[in-house]
């Protein structure tokens, strides 16, 4: 069964910072990856999909890759701001609906 | 944009009580989940739709039931409510060939 873990599951940093999470996933036959944010006691938000068939997707300050032979994804986050202080997660899909979920790395940006 | 709600943001309920959790989505998507996030174990799959009247259990199923009787509704249904479905429960739906999940702002639900 897929695992997908993210390390750390927190992180602190002063505003101004780039910074970058990590996402690992145990199987690499997947159909894409997905970014996700999440405010406190608040739904998902998506960030950026990654297809398997692509290295990265940006959007503005954010910008994150794909490796599937190594099993490794990073979300860079260009000059943190005290708003970007979110828990963030991935996903991996590996069939119609198969989405396969990491705990989360909760960010703390401070001014 | 793909506006997914739910319809309540704070539940308080008494153990045994049958609880209805509702999700309803503005953009024809096919698939619909509920999920459950608790702290340290992320999100866990409870059911998914993948159509009308369809359903698939999904990793925790247990003590959960659901129904989709139109295409934008799918119910979450806790039969006998127990302490320990307290828990943030969200919605998500996405289309069959779109791979992109859009969520609900999700339902806290709190089993006293």
């Amino acid at each position: 069964k897929q695992e997908v873990t993210q390390i750390p599951a927190a992180l602190s940093v002063p505003e101004g910072e780039n910074l970058v999470l990590n996402c690992s996933f145990t199987d690499s036959a997947i159909y894409n990856l997905q970014w996700f944010r999440q405010d406190p006691g608040k739904g998902l938000t998506s960030l950026l999909l990654i297809q398997s068939s692509q290295r990265e997707q940006t959007s503005g300050r954010l910008n994150a890759s794909l490796d599937k032979s190594s099993g490794r994804s990073t979300l860079y986050i260009a000059a943190s701001q005290p708003g970007d202080s979110a828990t963030y997660l991935c996903a991996v899909l590996t069939g119609a609906n198969n989405l396969f979920f990491g705990t989360g790395t909760r960010l703390t940006v401070i001014p | 944009d793909v506006k997914v709600t739910q319809s309540s943001r704070y539940l308080v309920k008494r153990t045994g009580e049958k609880v209805f959790l509702e999700c309803v989505q503005d953009m024809d998507h096919e698939n619909m989940f509920w999920y459950r996030q608790d702290p340290g174990l992320g999100l866990r799959l409870i059911y998914f739709s993948y159509d009308v009247k369809m359903k698939e259990k999904g990793d925790i199923p247990e003590g959960y039931s659901v129904s989709r009787e139109k295409k934008e509704r799918f119910s979450l249904i806790l039969e006998s409510a127990s302490t320990n479905q307290t828990s943030m429960y969200l919605c998500a739906t996405k289309t069959t060939k779109g791979e992109k999940l859009f969520f609900g702002s999700g339902t806290q639900l709190s089993v006293l």
